[in-house]
């Protein structure tokens, strides 16, 4: 079966600190990987996908960077952070396939950041 | 771009029957889902719908109208553990064909007593 880890669960930084967020999934090969933000009480935005190894679509210009060094490992990264970078950070995985009809994304845990 | 609206908030009594709108407006479409959330956990994946019409799955439903570019989720005999935020999504294709999932505003479910 398939899994997703993503860590850590919580995270406190300082402003201007680094960040470094990993997810890896295991169970299956080649799939779609996504970071999405979430502030307190909204959406989920999404801010990167990825359709293979190297492979990164940004979806908002920000403060944030991604890549996929391997298959099934997801890292959101950012040199400096902001305040505004707080937030509830979910990385998540479906079925890569053009024209597939699967829909379902699974979700890690995710990590809820505070910038300080 | 893409856009999902929904309403931010609903409340409900507990056994009653609540909807659920979304509309979207997509470059490209393949289906509607419907994903729950509760508070300080991941989203997990409800329904989904690629054809006009009615799915059910238990006291769940969701329903699609591609010409009108709407949707609906239906719970009924609602319980207190369905309070929770409720996000529709669209898989849609990128340039390269490729799908991402876009998500709605969310709607934010309480049930009462």
């Amino acid at each position: 079966s398939q899994t997703i880890h993503q860590w850590p669960a919580t995270l406190v930084q300082p402003v201007g600190s680094p960040l470094s967020l990993e997810c890896t999934v295991e169970g299956t090969s080649n799939p779609n990987l996504y970071w999405y933000r979430q502030a307190a009480g909204r959406g989920l935005q999404l801010l990167f996908y990825s359709v293979g190894i190297g492979q990164i679509s940004s979806e908002v210009p920000q403060n944030l960077s991604a890549s996929r060094p391997q298959d099934r490992q997801f890292i959101l990264s950012s040199k400096k952070l902001l305040l505004s970078d707080s937030g509830f950070y979910l990385c998540a995985w479906s079925v890569m396939a053009v024209g597939t009809q699967d829909t379902e994304a699974f979700f890690g845990q995710g990590t809820r950041l505070t910038v300080v | 771009g893409q856009s999902l609206e929904q309403p931010s908030e609903v409340t409900a009594v507990e056994g009653a029957i609540v909807q659920i709108n979304c509309t979207y407006q997509t470059s490209g479409f393949y289906g509607l889902s419907w994903y729950q959330q509760h508070d300080g956990g991941a989203p997990t994946f409800l329904s989904y719908n690629a054809l006009d019409g009615l799915e059910e799955t238990g006291r769940f439903s969701s329903f699609l109208s591609r010409s009108d570019s709407y949707g609906y989720l239906l719970l009924q005999e609602l319980q207190m553990k369905d309070s929770a935020s409720y996000f529709c999504a669209v898989r849609d294709p990128d340039s390269g064909g490729y799908q991402k999932v876009t998500f709605g505003t969310g709607t934010k479910l309480q049930v009462i007593p």
